[in-house]
């Protein structure tokens, strides 16, 4: 099935370093989602972005809806070691697939101390 | 709120059985879920919608014979692996829509399910 494309695949810092990942996908989505998987566990939701150039914090975590509805970025700051994890970013189309989710490939974050 | 379960959170089978997995809204009602399933180290793909009141609607590829849902209630959603295989092994998860904190409706996630058939 379609998945977006999203960069990096992995990422390896030292704590406290900025972290920035993306993703684009070649056709529109209705809203972006950013997940944060831990080994074992389900995704937790981290930032719901729901409108084309809309801007959205939480906490140390930024998060970017294109312009165009195709793509966007996460931005972990300062980073600490309970970041570690895998980071989604999913895509939700509205009409008769609403709720119907297109995930990236996942960037695995490793947080040296 | 919008806290999703399922259970169980692992189970180990013989070749040729069936297992059902449970995914359970806990504190809102979901008309709709949706099950995912995810190999090691790699992402989401989806597998069908779960419909309650009425059949599931399953995505190119997956076998609705093989992996039969029912949406018993407004908070139940099943999932069963008939007749299972080793290559049916594979981490199983639920979704829900619900909203909770800062969020409008969105998607939540269950813990998964860890099936290893033997």
């Amino acid at each position: 099935g379609q998945q977006l494309n999203q960069s990096p695949q992995s990422m390896f810092i030292q704590e406290g370093e900025d972290v920035s990942m993306n993703c684009t996908s070649s056709s529109i989505f209705n809203t972006w989602l950013w997940y944060k998987q831990d080994p074992g566990e389900g995704p937790v939701l981290l930032i719901a972005l729901y409108k084309a150039g809309e801007l959205t914090s939480n906490g140390r975590l930024t998060a970017q809806f294109g312009i165009t509805r195709k793509d966007s970025f996460l931005n972990i700051s300062a980073s600490i070691p309970s970041d570690v994890g895998i980071y989604f970013c999913a895509g939700q189309r509205g009409g008769t697939s609403y709720g119907k989710l297109t995930f990236g490939q996942g960037t695995i974050l490793t947080v040296h101390p | 709120g919008a806290v999703v379960s399922q259970h169980p959170s692992w189970v180990i089978c013989k070749s040729g059985t069936s297992v059902k997995i449970e995914c359970r809204s806990l504190d809102f009602q979901a008309t709709t879920m949706f099950w995912y399933r995810q190999f090691p180290k790699k992402s989401l793909m989806l597998m069908a919608t779960s419909n309650e009141g009425s059949k599931a609607t399953y995505e190119q590829g997956v076998e609705k014979d093989k992996f039969l849902i029912n949406h018993a209630s407004l908070t139940l959603s099943t999932l069963t692996v008939t007749s299972a295989h080793p290559e049916d092994s594979s981490f199983y998860i639920c979704s829900a829509p619900g909203t909770s904190g800062m969020f409008r409706e969105t998607q939540y996630f269950g813990p998964g399910t860890r099936l290893l058939v033997l």
